[in-house]
């Protein structure tokens, strides 16, 4: 089972600022197969990036996503207020087919 | 846009099964793969079991002994099963259409699934 790890736990920005988010895998997972999440309060998760650094439909262009093997990396330029929220990194493998998410970054208004 | 709405009993008994719909609006269920997702209260998420057809269907093993998604062609819906549940199966309850290969692309609102006597 390939467990994915997200760093830092918390991640303290003010908006306007640039915030990077990492996701570390215990082996080598396809990029064709991770993908990123924004959850807020309240809300279901919400797609942005897929296959490692493919923006998901109608996803602003200040989120992206990037990285290899076991290690991925979450980049939002320019912090806007609404992008303060719970962030989830999730690999796919296929064989047996899998999905597995990371425990989540936190990223709150400093 | 696929849209999906979750339902069912909020309170499970322990040892009793939960059972959950999600209803498809603006797509064909028959048509794409569906996964259901959960989360605890103030926890991550964690994968339940993917749908495509009867014969390619997917399970966490952690939950595999437990676990039976299934599809309603005729009503549009996806329906998870969970036998012999207890207070750690406790959690919001998602629905999703994998929208391309690896990633949950359409989730439903979710729906609280609370296990207590």
């Amino acid at each position: 089972e390939i467990v994915l790890t997200q760093s830092p736990g918390t991640l303290s920005l003010s908006p306007g600022e640039r915030a990077t988010l990492s996701c570390r895998a215990s082996q080598s997972v396809s990029s064709s197969y991770l993908a990123w999440y924004q959850q807020k309060p309240g809300q279901a998760p919400r797609l942005l990036i897929y296959g490692a650094s493919s923006r998901a439909a109608g996803i602003p262009d200040r989120f992206s996503g990037s990285g290899s093997g076991t290690d991925f990396t979450l980049t939002i330029t320019r912090l806007e207020p609404e992008d303060f929220a719970v962030y989830y990194c999730q690999q796919y493998d296929s064989s047996p087919p899998r999905y597995t998410f990371g425990q989540g970054t936190k990223l709150e208004i400093k | 846009q696929v849209q999906l709405q979750e339902s069912g009993p909020g309170l499970v008994k322990p040892s009793e099964t939960l059972s959950l719909t999600c209803t498809v609006s603006g797509g064909s269920v028959s048509s794409y793969y569906w996964s259901w997702i959960r989360q605890p209260a103030g926890k991550g998420l964690e994968w339940i079991g993917r749908f495509y057809t009867s014969a390619s269907t997917n399970y966490n093993p952690s939950l595999k002994s437990r676990v039976t998604i299934s599809v309603d062609t005729s009503r549009n819906q996806l329906s998870l099963k969970l036998t012999s549940v207890t207070a750690a199966d406790t959690a919001v309850y998602y629905c999703a259409r994998i929208a391309v290969v690896g990633a949950l692309g359409d989730w439903g609102q979710g729906t609280m699934v609370t296990v207590s006597s």
